[in-house]
């Protein structure tokens, strides 16, 4: 598509379900990443997928988190047994593989997710 | 590890006042400096970045130096507009060779008319 696409925009959940938030990036971009909005804590680094593999997942908070990326495209992020800290804006970005001093992201809009 | 600390906000200017957001950074060597904005319901789009020390980004009348003696890379304009209210943010690379970013809290801009 033309841009990042994150699905759902907004996700109300109660606390101890599960969620799925998914993330459709650009064509042909075989890098993507995950990061995470919450208020007063600015965006941190989730997980960084390289194609299908997953070299960094070092920001992922606890062993609730999980994230998967399938046929080099779509990728999804799963909270088990949400907590009301989960609750945040969930952005997903993609680029072009290449030198890192280009760094040419772009972001989806967004999943806010509210643990209720 | 590298990190950044910017200034916090909310920021709240009047039409064509001069702008300036602090953000300093902690790292190993000289990377990539960035700065992002997020508009409101928007994803985060770069605004500009510089790649060297001394260097000066620079787009949309928005400029950054990116001045290694005081590791810092302050955001400004010299007019802002209603329009460019917004979250910024600074950022820089993490370490590994992933391409992840760094980022600051990101400071909210409010211009009014």
């Amino acid at each position: 598509g033309a841009g990042v696409s994150q699905s759902p925009s907004n996700k109300v959940t109660e606390k101890g379900k599960d969620v799925e938030l998914r993330c459709d990036p650009i064509s042909g971009h075989t890098a993507l990443y995950w990061y995470r909005q919450s208020l007063g804590q600015g965006l941190e680094f989730l997980i960084y997928f390289q194609g299908n593999s997953a070299p960094d997942k070092s920001g992922l908070p606890s062993d609730r988190f999980s994230a998967e990326r399938t046929g080099g495209s779509v990728s999804t992020l799963t909270i088990q047994r949400t907590q009301q800290e989960d609750s945040a804006v969930y952005l997903c970005a993609s680029r072009t593989s290449g030198g890192f001093q280009n760094y040419g992201y772009t972001f989806g809009s967004g999943t806010r997710l509210t643990v209720v | 590890g590298n990190s950044v600390t910017q200034m916090e906000g909310p920021v709240t200017l009047s039409e064509e006042a001069f702008l300036t957001i602090n953000c300093t950074y902690t790292a190993t060597g000289y990377p990539s400096l960035f700065w992002y904005v997020q508009y409101p319901g928007e994803g985060l789009q770069l605004l500009l970045k510089a790649t060297k020390a001394d260097d000066k980004g620079s787009n949309k009348g928005f400029e950054a130096t990116y001045r290694k003696e005081t590791t810092s890379f302050h955001l400004e304009k010299g007019s802002v507009q209603v329009s460019d209210s917004a979250v910024y943010f600074c950022a820089l690379p993490g370490s590994g060779n992933t391409g992840k970013l760094i980022f600051g809290q990101g400071t909210t801009l409010q211009v009014k008319p």
